[in-house]
């Protein structure tokens, strides 16, 4: 079964502090993986999409990797601000068009 | 350019009602899927268009649940009779038919049955 895994569920950390987030997943076949952030009572947003021929993406403060091999991808944030607070997703395409879902990781920047 | 929308944004309908979802993928986009969290659950897959034809709808919970796109436009999700359990958010996403693979999604709308 190809399943997605975050942890921790929730995390919270001073403003200025950078913000690292675990995706964990069953199966190395992947298509690509892709992080989202979700506001509260918001949808998706799109942050960074690391296809599996690569080995990391970066926009802006984001840097998300992805090692295959291990089935991991670790999304940071440099120098995290209170806009960062947020629910982040992982989702991972493994082979066909459904995207599994990770249950998300709480971010709570405190300022 | 707009992006994907969704309506309503909330729907209340007591158990064994009707209620209608619409979703209206960015202009162009030829992949639309649906799916939805409902409350303590990931995220999870219901069924994916490639313009009006269903690839792909092996999420679909049950035959109460009834997705429809038409001339590959917009597509609805329709739950008739809905059920308690179909409490949740019901999200859209669209993607071009050449792709990268990235998803993009709506706001989602959330359904309560009471």
């Amino acid at each position: 079964k190809q399943e997605v895994t975050q942890i921790p569920a929730a995390l919270s950390v001073p403003e200025g502090e950078n913000l690292v987030l675990n995706c964990s997943f069953t199966d190395s076949a992947i298509y690509n993986l892709q992080w989202f952030r979700q506001d509260p009572g918001k949808g998706l947003t799109s942050l960074l999409l690391i296809q599996s021929s690569q080995r990391e993406q970066t926009s802006g403060r984001l840097n998300a990797s992805l090692d295959k091999s291990s089935g991991r991808s670790t999304l940071y944030i440099a120098a995290s601000q209170p806009g960062d607070s947020a629910t982040y997703l992982c989702a991972v395409r493994f082979g066909d068009y459904k995207l599994s879902f990770g249950a998300g990781t709480t971010v709570t920047v405190r300022a | 350019e707009a992006g994907v929308t969704q309506f309503p944004s909330h729907s209340v309908i007591e158990k064994g009602q009707t209620v209608t979802l619409r979703c209206d993928p960015i202009s162009g986009h030829d992949n639309l899927y649906w799916y939805r969290r409902v409350m303590g659950k990931e995220i999870k897959f219901l069924l994916h268009f490639v313009k009006e034809s269903k690839q792909d709808e092996s999420g679909m919970p049950n035959n109460r649940f009834l997705a429809e796109r038409t001339g590959g436009t917009y597509s609805t999700l329709k739950v008739q009779p809905a059920e308690l359990e179909d409490s949740g958010v019901y999200f859209c996403a669209s993607s071009p038919r050449t792709t990268t693979g990235e998803l993009f999604f709506g706001e989602g709308s959330r359904l309560t049955v009471l």
